[in-house]
């Protein structure tokens, strides 16, 4: 079965200062790996996503993330965060073919921007 | 443009009621999914419809129930409201086949509040 697990459930960084949120999961086959933002009391936005190719994806809003296969990580970073990145961010995994993408989500890590 | 809209985007209720939730994209993808986000923000699929047909069913009480009468729109409806059912709701769409497959847009998503 496939899993996500996200083991920082809160973060708290200073403006400008660098962010790494960690993700990693557990698929059976070649992942298709996401991470979503949700700002409060919206939806889920795409910041980016990896399936094959360059390890280091790039995003919107400066974000990149990195795929590790030898250690099952996905992890999300940033150089300079900025107050409006106060969000909570969700890793998800899930299958690249078949007729649906069973989405597999992490529990979120909720950042928290100090100015 | 609305790429995934929700309507409506609160819904508060009585136990034992019957409602009914809307979603609709824009984006010309052929798969639609609901999504349920419990009060310590999980994620967890419930349905997906592929060119309004069924093909994720997960472990849901029979009291929901899926409608999509075209690959534009899929409906929820939920009979016999439970204080459980309280939660968000999120509609998302992909397009499985082509490029970009199974890359999830999600809507702004439905705060249900039974009481």
């Amino acid at each position: 079965a496939q899993s996500v697990t996200q083991p920082d459930i809160h973060i708290t960084v200073s403006e400008g200062a660098s962010l790494e949120l960690r993700c990693n999961y557990s698929y059976g086959a070649t992942p298709y790996l996401f991470w979503y933002v949700q700002s409060p009391g919206q939806g889920l936005q795409l910041l980016l996503k990896y399936f094959s190719g360059d390890t280091l994806v790039q995003g919107i809003k400066g974000f990149e993330a990195e795929f590790k296969r030898s250690q099952s990580s996905f992890n999300l970073r940033k150089p300079s965060v900025h107050w409006s990145d106060a969000a909570e961010y969700f890793c998800a995994v899930g299958p690249y073919t078949g007729t649906a993408s069973k989405l597999t989500f992490g529990t979120g890590t909720r950042l928290q921007v100090t100015l | 443009d609305t790429a995934v809209s929700q309507t409506p985007k609160y819904l508060v209720t009585q136990m034992g009621n019957d409602k009914s939730i809307k979603c609709e994209q824009n984006l010309g993808h052929d798969t639609m999914y609901w999504y349920k986000q419990d009060s310590k923000k999980f994620l967890k699929i419930m349905f997906s419809y592929n060119n309004k047909e069924l093909i994720i069913n997960e472990t849901v009480p029979n009291r929901f129930s899926p409608k999509s009468p075209d690959k534009a729109h899929l409906n929820l409806h939920i009979n016999s409201l439970e204080l459980g059912d309280s939660a968000v709701y999120f509609c998302a769409s992909s397009q499985v086949r082509g490029g970009n497959r199974n890359e999830q847009f999600f809507g702004p998503g439905t705060r249900l509040t039974v009481l």
